[in-house]
């Protein structure tokens, strides 16, 4: 099956700087790749995706680029802000129906 | 609204009890899941449903029992657990294809 590694585990940035968090995946069948934010206490929520026929997208301060030759992806966050603390989760699905989540990374963003 | 309504938020129940987690999506998806959720680990997935059969059962314990009656409804059915079983349980769905997970706000369950 799909075996998803993220890094760091934890990540403490001042606020107005940039995050960047990096995921690689095993299968490279997969072929669907989102990315989730989930606060303390709150259910994992969707903040980006990228498919894998695009190498980049990007909403407002957050990017995902994809490299499917290398089977790597990353989260790009700019402009930091305190509220953007939160775990973030990568994940990637292959042919079949579910999403195979990395670890998590812890991200602190310090006024 | 989050679209995917989890019943109970929390839970306690020891090692002999039965219970059942309830799961329920108002956004007319075709597949359904159940992810288990422990402290420093992944996100592990028990379950999936598509079009209310089964698809993927991810070597999870028979303690766990999972049922789709439709498409909108999901159930986990306890018995007999563990304390190690003790984690948050989130239920999601989607549409069939490469399309995003919808969480629920999840079930904390604590088995003494």
């Amino acid at each position: 099956g799909e075996n998803v590694e993220q890094h760091p585990s934890t990540l403490s940035v001042q606020e107005g700087d940039s995050a960047v968090i990096k995921c690689t995946y095993s299968d490279s069948a997969s072929n669907y790749f989102p990315w989730y934010k989930q606060e303390l206490g709150k259910r994992p929520q969707l903040i980006i995706d990228i498919r894998s026929n695009v190498g980049e997208k990007k909403d407002q301060r957050i990017a995902v680029t994809l490299n499917k030759t290398a089977k790597h992806f990353s989260l790009h966050i700019t402009e930091t802000q305190p509220e953007d603390s939160a775990v973030y989760f990568c994940a990637a699905r292959d042919s079949g129906y579910a999403l195979n989540f990395g670890k998590g990374t812890s991200l602190l963003v310090t006024p | 609204e989050t679209g995917v309504t989890q019943t109970p938020r929390h839970l306690v129940m020891g090692m002999t009890n039965k219970k059942s987690l309830k799961c329920e999506q108002h956004l007319g998806h075709n597949a359904m899941y159940w992810y288990k959720q422990s402290a420093k680990k992944p996100l592990e997935l028990m379950f999936v449903y598509s079009l209310e059969e089964r698809v993927e059962n991810n070597s999870v314990p028979s303690r766990f029992s999972p049922e789709c009656p439709n498409s909108s409804h999901l159930f986990l059915h306890l018995h007999t657990l563990q304390p190690e079983d003790s984690a948050l349980y989130l239920c999601a769905s989607s549409q069939q294809g490469n399309s995003p997970l919808h969480f629920g706000n999840g079930t904390r369950l604590t088995v003494t």
